[in-house]
């Protein structure tokens, strides 16, 4: 595997359900982020962590949760979502979250989430 | 607050060349990039400014004006493959990355 992963790439889940995305970047990259796309819109960022560090969290309802357990390694914990969280949830990973230069983020494919 | 501007859509002929804009205000800046995104896929990185001109890479290029606040990417020999949705973003004063909404571009034969 190459570059940044994330499965499943398509989930369907109720309102009361419980459910994990998860991301892996084969890239060596200390940073990585979970962004939230919906169509027509900006990509959000939800959560940023550096080294394993959560660095940012945007004001993300509590019922997403992430989990850092390593520097190759990013979860997103999911419960009691509402219909309005269906979207894309795209994983990227960068070298350094501040660094200089372009530090680049890299994307993986996301993975398309419906509630119902 | 913090705005990037872009059109919702533009639609050009294959072969021919195509200018997609960027108005940004942010707080700070610390560079300008540009992303392609084809349907359903991962954003892919295209482009990086962070100096006032023409950064030129194959087929695409790249400008900047900080005094303007403005880019544009700029595809040239157009060809089918090109239909996409094109993201411009600005990193911050924070290194944060502010996104726009995106360019989706249509490629007609």
């Amino acid at each position: 595997e190459t570059g940044v992963t994330q499965t499943p790439r398509h989930l369907v889940m109720g309102m009361t359900n419980k459910k994990s995305l998860k991301c892996e970047q084969h890239l060596g990259h200390n940073a990585m982020y979970w962004y939230k796309q919906s169509a027509k819109k900006p990509l959000e960022l939800m959560f940023v962590y550096s080294l394993e560090e959560r660095v940012e969290n945007n004001s993300v309802p509590s019922r997403f949760s992430p989990e850092c357990p390593n520097s190759s390694h990013l979860f997103l914990h999911l419960h009691t979502l509402q219909p309005e969280d269906s979207a894309l949830y795209l994983c990227a990973s960068s070298q350094a979250p501040s660094g200089g230069g372009t530090d680049t983020q890299y994307f993986g494919p996301g993975t398309r989430l419906t509630v119902l | 607050g913090q705005n990037i501007d872009q059109p919702t859509e533009m639609t050009a002929t294959e072969g021919a060349i195509v200018q997609i804009n960027c108005t940004y205000q942010t707080s700070g800046f610390n560079g300008l990039f540009w992303y392609q995104q084809h349907a359903g896929e991962a954003p892919t990185f295209l482009s990086y400014n962070v100096l006032d001109g023409l950064e030129e890479k194959g087929r695409f290029s790249s400008f900047l004006s900080r005094s303007k606040g403005y880019s544009y990417l700029l595809l040239k020999e157009l060809q089918m493959k090109d239909s996409a949705s094109y993201l411009c973003a600005v990193r911050d004063s924070n290194y944060q990355l502010i996104w726009g909404a995106g360019t989706k571009l249509i490629i007609k034969p």
